[in-house]
């Protein structure tokens, strides 16, 4: 069975530090892994996407790696600012259709 | 349309009501996803569907819930004789396809408050 498991549970940083938030997974039979972001009492915003044949994606400030053989997948935020406060959630395409998720950083950014 | 729509956006019902719970996922989007996530937990997956057949329905908790999907396009979760722990937020999510490694666009999600 597919765990998914985010590192850390939650964050506090002063703005402008450079973040790193970890993502593990227990089966490395994924077709990808994504990166979403969640906002209080919103629904998921994608960032991400990484096919499982991919090293890594970037996006402005965000940069996502992938190692599908360790089972780990980092999520690096670079420059944080106060508006990247949100819920920060990994998940998995398994082979079975399925996307799991894991439980979320929370981060909070602070001037 | 432009991305995934979900209506009601908030919904109260008393306990022991129905209530049925609507996705409109983009337009072209084969696959649809319906995902539960209740106060301080994770998503928990609930159903998909590829077209209009449900090739995974491990995921809904009772025979108390159940969703279709008509004409490839939109799908209802309906909850029956509702009780309190059914209390929290429906996701639904689409893709192109399902199985190809496409990636989700959720929608904002029903938050579902059984009184």
């Amino acid at each position: 069975k597919q765990e998914v498991t985010q590192i850390p549970a939650a964050l506090s940083v002063p703005e402008g530090e450079n973040l790193v938030l970890n993502c593990s997974f227990t089966d490395s039979a994924i077709y990808n892994l994504q990166w979403f972001r969640q906002d209080p009492g919103k629904g998921l915003t994608s960032l991400l996407l990484i096919q499982s044949s991919q090293r890594e994606q970037t996006s402005g400030r965000l940069n996502a790696s992938l190692d599908k053989s360790s089972g780990r997948s980092t999520l690096y935020i670079a420059a944080s600012q106060p508006g990247d406060s949100a819920t920060y959630l990994c998940a998995v395409l398994t082979n079975t259709d399925k996307l799991i998720f894991g439980t979320g950083t929370r981060l909070q950014v602070f001037p | 349309g432009a991305g995934v729509s979900q209506s009601p956006s908030n919904k109260v019902t008393e306990k022991g009501k129905d209530v049925e719970l609507r996705c409109d996922p983009i337009s072209g989007h084969t696959a649809l996803y319906w995902y539960r996530q209740s106060l301080g937990q994770g998503l928990e997956f609930l159903i998909y569907f590829q077209g209009n057949s449900a090739p995974d329905k491990s995921g809904l908790p009772s025979d108390r819930f159940s969703a279709e999907r008509t004409g490839g396009s939109v799908s209802t979760l309906t909850i029956q004789r509702t009780q309190q722990e059914d209390s929290a937020v429906y996701l639904c999510a689409s893709s192109l396809s399902s199985g190809i490694g496409y990636g989700y666009t959720f929608g904002s999600g029903t938050r579902l408050t059984v009184v």
